[in-house]
C-alpha cells in the first residue's frame, strides 16, 4: 500500500470549490502529520502551496492566493486541498507531501486537475 | 535573488554513471539542507536524497541505495547527484531544491535536467 495516496484526475467547472485528496496509510496518523502541497504546470517544477497540520499550525506559501486551503478529514485519515473559486489558470497537477520517519520525504502520485 | 541551475544530464547506457550538478546562489548555501527530487516522462514526483548544509546527514529513497551518492561543495555553492549502475526506471527529470529549515518544505526548486538510461 502506497504511503500517500491521491486520485489521479479531477475535474471541475470555474467558479466551483474541489476538494483534492491525500490519503495516508493506514499505519500514519493524519491527526499528527504536516501535509504539503505543491502545484506543477506542464514544463515548470513544482511550486509550494501550503502546509497543513491544524488550523492553529498552517502555513501559506509566499503569494499563494487564500483561497487554496488545507484541511483534514480525519476519519478518512486523509489532508484535503481545497480551492475555493476555481480559475482557469489553476490547472495543473497537485502533489501532496509529507515527511516519513523523520527525515524520509515521500509524495503522493499526483491528481492532474481540469479546469472545464 | 535565488537560483538553482541543474546540469549533467543526458543519455547513458544500462549500468552506466553520471554526475548530476546543482549551481546555486542568491544565499547562505550552507545553511541549507538541499534535496534531489526526480520525475520520470509522464509521472509523479519521487523524492531521492536529502543532504545537510555541511554535508554531514544524508538520506536516500530505498530504491536509489548503494547506488546514488549525494554531495555537496560549499566553497563552490554546489549540490551533486553521483548516479552510478544506473538502470532503465533511473530516466528522468532531475529537479535540484532547497529546503527552508523553518517549516521544512522546498521553497526553491531548479528547472531540471533529463536522465536517459537506455541502450
Amino acid at each position: 500500500q502506497a504511503v500517500l495516496t491521491q486520485p489521479s484526475s479531477l475535474s471541475a467547472s470555474p467558479g466551483a470549490s474541489p476538494s483534492l485528496t491525500c490519503t495516508l496509510r493506514s499505519d500514519i496518523d493524519v491527526g499528527t502529520s504536516r501535509i504539503y502541497w505543491y502545484q506543477q504546470k506542464p514544463g515548470s517544477p513544482p511550486q509550494y502551496l501550503l502546509r497543513y497540520k491544524s488550523d492553529s499550525d498552517k502555513q501559506q506559501g509566499s503569494g499563494v492566493p487564500s483561497r487554496f486551503s488545507g484541511s483534514k478529514d480525519a476519519s478518512a485519515n486523509a489532508g484535503i486541498l481545497l480551492i475555493s473559486g476555481l480559475q482557469s489558470e489553476d490547472e495543473a497537477d497537485y502533489y501532496c507531501m509529507i515527511w516519513h520517519n523523520t527525515a524520509y520525504v515521500v509524495f503522493g502520485g499526483g491528481t492532474k486537475l481540469t479546469v472545464l | 535573488e535565488v537560483q538553482l541551475v541543474e546540469s549533467g544530464g543526458g543519455l547513458v547506457q544500462p549500468g552506466g554513471s553520471l554526475r548530476l550538478s546543482c549551481a546555486a546562489s542568491g544565499f547562505t548555501f550552507s545553511s541549507y539542507w538541499m534535496t534531489w527530487v526526480r520525475q520520470a516522462p509522464g509521472k509523479g514526483l519521487e523524492w531521492v536524497a536529502n543532504i545537510e548544509g555541511d554535508g554531514s546527514e544524508k538520506y536516500y529513497v530505498d530504491s536509489v541505495k548503494g547506488r546514488f551518492i549525494i554531495s555537496r561543495d560549499n566553497a563552490k555553492n554546489s549540490l551533486y547527484l553521483q548516479m552510478n549502475s544506473l538502470r532503465a526506471e533511473d530516466t528522468a527529470v532531475y529537479y535540484c531544491a532547497r529546503l527552508t529549515t523553518v517549516t521544512y518544505h522546498f521553497d526553491y526548486w531548479g528547472q531540471g535536467t533529463l536522465v536517459t538510461v537506455s541502450s
